[in-house]
């Protein structure tokens, strides 16, 4: 099962900032939190990751809590086309055995509106 | 660089028969995951493949194989195919099995249709 929780809709506005919540109260110290999203009939694509430390890419900003309990993926300045299904998932990044699966949970519907 | 292929991306198929597809993973991965995706149950895991080798499995029945070549190609097959097979199955290829900076990279998937 997955070890996230999100909100299953969302909406923005263009042009504002996308800020989506998740939740993964019980992880543990060596895993990583990734950000995939899934754009209508297409494969999921790879946002962004990270262990304890903000992270920002060109796609995207991470925010991890202190604690780790929870994160939130913040899409700067969101447009039409980031309208997707964004799926937060927690797994250990080492090598070997179940460690390379992404378990996917329902993720966040994001309606970004004109 | 090429991404990932799949093919075909549409299939139609009836009950009792079998499927096999196919994925092409991006140069240099060597790592090949499969996933199944329905309405009702998401994205799920299907099995992992590295130098050959099925490293994982998800929780499916047996009617459900894999295999992957020494060009990293890989194979999915779905023997005597039931209505819940209908889904779109999707192919992810990374470098490596595992690692952190280490992201799948999903292909188009293919959308198996059963009657």
């Amino acid at each position: 099962d997955a070890k996230t929780t999100q909100p299953p809709s969302m909406d923005c506005a263009e042009g504002r900032a996308a800020n989506l919540p998740c939740n993964h109260s019980t992880i543990s110290g060596n895993e990583y939190v990734y950000w995939y999203r899934q754009i209508h009939s297409q494969g999921p694509q790879y946002i962004i990751h990270g262990l304890k430390n903000n992270e920002t890419n060109e796609m995207a900003s991470l925010i991890i809590t202190e604690d780790r309990k929870s994160s939130t993926l913040i899409l700067p300045h969101a447009t039409l086309r980031d309208t997707a299904v964004y799926y937060c998932i927690v797994r250990v990044a080492g090598y070997g055995g179940s460690q390379g699966n992404l378990i996917f949970g329902k993720g966040t519907k994001l309606s970004v509106k004109p | 660089k090429a991404g990932v292929t799949q093919t075909p991306r549409y299939l139609i198929k009836t009950r009792g028969q079998q499927v096999t597809l196919s994925c092409s993973p991006i140069s240099g991965h060597r790592s090949v995951s499969w996933y199944q995706q329905t309405p009702g149950q998401g994205l799920q895991f299907l099995f992992e493949y590295f130098s050959e080798t099925q490293r994982n499995k998800g929780n499916f029945p047996g009617r459900f194989s894999g295999r992957q070549f020494s060009n990293s190609r890989s194979e999915m097959n779905v023997s005597t195919l039931e209505l819940g097979d209908s889904a779109l199955y999707l192919c992810a290829s990374s470098r490596a099995a595992g690692g952190v900076n280490n992201e799948q990279f999903f292909g188009p998937g293919t959308r198996l249709t059963v009657l």
